[in-house]
């Protein structure tokens, strides 16, 4: 079956960076994209920004350009999101979520990664 | 971007029940409305996409409806695994967009 495993929560420190991993299993990793999403109580849910693991093509939510990197491993189905200039607006949950194949949902999530940016 | 409007925001009712949330978008997005489930604990569930389409697994309970801008998600006989928070999201366009989320409790 499909799973999306991120990793671990985060406390981090302002003016730093952070890297997020989702290992994906069940499925052909390069098969379908990989998404990004922030959810605050504030915000809501937003998307970052999307990653095809075949080619590591990637878009971004102009909200969240130069704020987020999407990289993929293929070699380990993982996906990563680095996170760069933290401040505490960056402290929230984090989801990866799978892109179906047309007419392009999310089919699947991860159970997403807490980060809290704080001194 | 479109906005997505979702209300109620809040909800309360009885097991047995009927429900209805509802989620307007700020543009057409065609039929392309998905809806999810959020529960403690559990990664969130796409219940339906593009405005009516059940989801593998989704009990027939749930339902969708609407296109262009107006849509609706219907749990008809509300069961005690139903109470959660819905989410609706456009899948017409870049960047994808979420309402705000419902929350449904028991009554």
């Amino acid at each position: 079956q499909v799973q999306l495993q991120q990793s671990g929560a985060e406390l981090v420190k302002p003016g730093t960076s952070v890297k997020l991993s989702c290992k994906a299993s069940g499925y052909t990793f390069t098969s379908n994209h990989m998404n990004w999403i922030k959810q605050t109580t504030g915000q809501g849910l937003e998307w970052i920004g999307i990653i095809n693991p075949g080619s590591g093509g990637t878009s971004y939510n102009v909200k969240f350009k130069g704020k987020a990197t999407l990289t993929v491993d293929k070699s380990s189905s993982t996906a990563f999101m680095q996170l760069s200039s933290l401040t505490p607006e960056d402290s929230a949950v984090y989801y990866c979520a799978r892109l179906s194949a047309l007419p392009y949902y999310f089919d699947y999530w991860g159970q997403g990664v807490m980060v809290t940016v704080s001194s | 971007d479109v906005q997505m409007t979702q209300s109620p925001s809040y909800l309360a009712a009885s097991p047995g029940e009927s429900v209805s949330i509802s989620c307007k978008a700020s543009k057409s997005i065609n039929t392309y409305l998905a809806w999810y489930q959020e529960k403690p604990g559990k990664t969130n569930k796409l219940l339906i996409y593009s405005g009516s389409t059940l989801q593998s697994g989704t009990p027939s309970r749930f339902s969708g409806s609407g296109s262009g801008t107006d849509f609706t998600l219907t749990i008809r006989s509300l069961e005690p695994e139903d109470f959660a928070v819905y989410y609706c999201q456009q899948h017409n366009e870049y960047p994808f967009t979420f309402g705000s989320g419902t929350k449904l409790e028991i009554k």
